[in-house]
């Protein structure tokens, strides 16, 4: 059982490329988030889905696309990569209700 | 919107006790949970309220008043293994953190 898995661990973008971020569950969890976190702002939530094809904004979506195709899976788009959006990606999934989010081991991107 | 509050920092020593306070400020609610983080690890979770009072899971235990949107996190016996950052959050169709406190423990 794999649980949350992201894919990269690690990358290094350029300003203005564009980027996919792949967070892929075997739980069978119906929500799913993208979190970003920097130095002293906790967890801040970019984007989040209640199901399959459904997606919504969170506290920071600006700069963030988002797509759940499949149950499974959680895509988190860079159209144009910002040195600001320079931080660690968590994705998580949780049953209903979010009692309780699972989280990948972070994604770690740098945009020089 | 939501918010929550939380202290930056909290230092103990070890094998004694400490509480880590939450206040929340949120349009939808179901409940308040907590989650560790070790450094260079991902969140973990510890422990959720959906109900006022306490519950208690180990060496840790959290409460939750609802009427004074209030919760804390109290963690007995510490261990130098505690040393790491908690983060309480809200959820309602999703689940937001506070900025988190730092723990340090001293021997």
């Amino acid at each position: 059982n794999a649980g949350v898995t992201q894919t990269p661990k690690f990358r290094v973008l350029k300003t203005g490329q564009s980027m996919t971020l792949l967070c892929a569950q075997d739980m069978n969890h119906e929500y799913m988030y993208w979190y970003r976190q920097d130095p002293g702002m906790g967890l801040r939530l970019i984007h989040y889905s209640v199901g399959e094809g459904t997606t919504a904004k969170g506290e920071v979506p600006d700069g963030y696309n988002v797509s759940r195709l499949k149950k499974q899976n959680f895509l988190l788009g860079l159209e144009s990569a910002a040195p600001s959006q320079t931080s660690v990606y968590f994705c998580a999934s949780s049953y209903r209700d979010s009692v309780e989010a699972f989280f990948g081991q972070g994604t770690r991107l740098t945009v020089v | 919107g939501q918010s929550l509050e939380q202290p930056s920092e909290v230092t103990a020593v070890e094998g004694a006790i400490v509480q880590i306070n939450c206040t929340y400020q949120t349009s939808g609610f179901y409940g308040l949970s907590w989650y560790q983080q070790h450094d260079g690890g991902a969140p973990t979770f510890l422990s959720y309220n959906a109900l006022d009072g306490l519950e208690e899971t180990g060496r840790f235990s959290s409460f939750l008043s609802r009427s004074d949107s209030y919760g804390y996190l109290l963690l007995q016996e510490l261990q130098m293994k505690d040393s790491a950052s908690y983060f309480c959050a809200v959820s309602d169709d999703k689940i937001i953190f506070g900025k988190g406190t730092r723990l340090h423990i001293l021997p």
